[in-house]
């Protein structure tokens, strides 16, 4: 089955840049979406299809793929960007969705 | 206003039965795939189930103990999950998948409701 790998933790500065990544084999032929999750609430579409941003999404809000790594990258990073942040693609070998682990975003 | 509500959580004896909801409102509900994630507590998103326009899909891991069904006329997603295990213990969701071919992610989540499963 497809395995995606996400650092367990990111710690950043506020207004510095956040770089999360999500690792999988030649994940750049499928398409990675991203969500964020609050502590106690519901996951919250941020990029989908490797960088588009839903609306009402900030714009600080990005996303990449390439190879074998997907980044989400959050520009001048706010503490009220501290989050739980997971990737996810669809897996046409086994006809599952699978999430990645997970990183949790501390803002410093 | 466009949402997913869950309900139909609560406790329930290992190797037990329930049947959870998922009420759609504010859009075209039998034009969209609805999907279930789970969350076990402390841990990460795991994906359950799906039902498109067309197939169902499902985690290899549940091994067929859990179904889903839909009514398009009264805009409900059920789960039905059977031969219930502690490792059932999560928070549920149901979440709406914005698009064909697996390109637009859940755009559109409930709030969740908790099974718990337990003696």
């Amino acid at each position: 089955s497809y395995v995606l790998t996400q650092p367990p933790s990111v710690s950043v500065a506020p207004g510095t840049t956040a770089r999360l990544t999500c690792g999988g084999n030649k994940i750049a032929i499928k398409s990675v979406h991203w969500y964020q999750q609050m502590p106690g609430q519901a996951p919250v579409l941020v990029i989908y299809y490797d960088s588009d941003r839903p609306s009402g999404i900030p714009e600080r809000f990005s996303g990449s793929n390439s190879g074998n790594t997907a980044t989400l990258t959050i520009s001048r990073v706010e503490a009220g960007d501290e989050a739980d942040y997971y990737c996810q693609v669809w897996d046409g070998d086994t006809d599952h969705w699978v999430f990645g682990g997970g990183t949790k975003l501390t803002v410093l | 206003e466009v949402q997913l509500v869950e309900s139909g959580g609560g406790l329930v004896k290992p190797g037990g039965s329930l049947r959870l909801s998922c009420a759609a409102s504010g859009f075209t509900f039998s034009t969209y795939s609805i999907n279930w994630v789970r969350q076990a507590p402390g841990k990460g998103l795991e994906w359950v189930i799906s039902s498109t326009t067309n197939y169902i899909y499902e985690a290899e891991s549940l091994k067929g103990r859990f179904t889903i069904s839909r009514d398009n006329a009264k805009n409900l997603v059920f789960l039905q999950m059977n031969s219930l295990r502690a490792e059932d213990t999560a928070v549920y969701y149901c979440a709406r998948e914005n698009g064909p071919n697996w390109n637009y992610g859940f755009d559109l989540w409930g709030l969740g409701t908790l099974v718990t499963v337990s003696s």
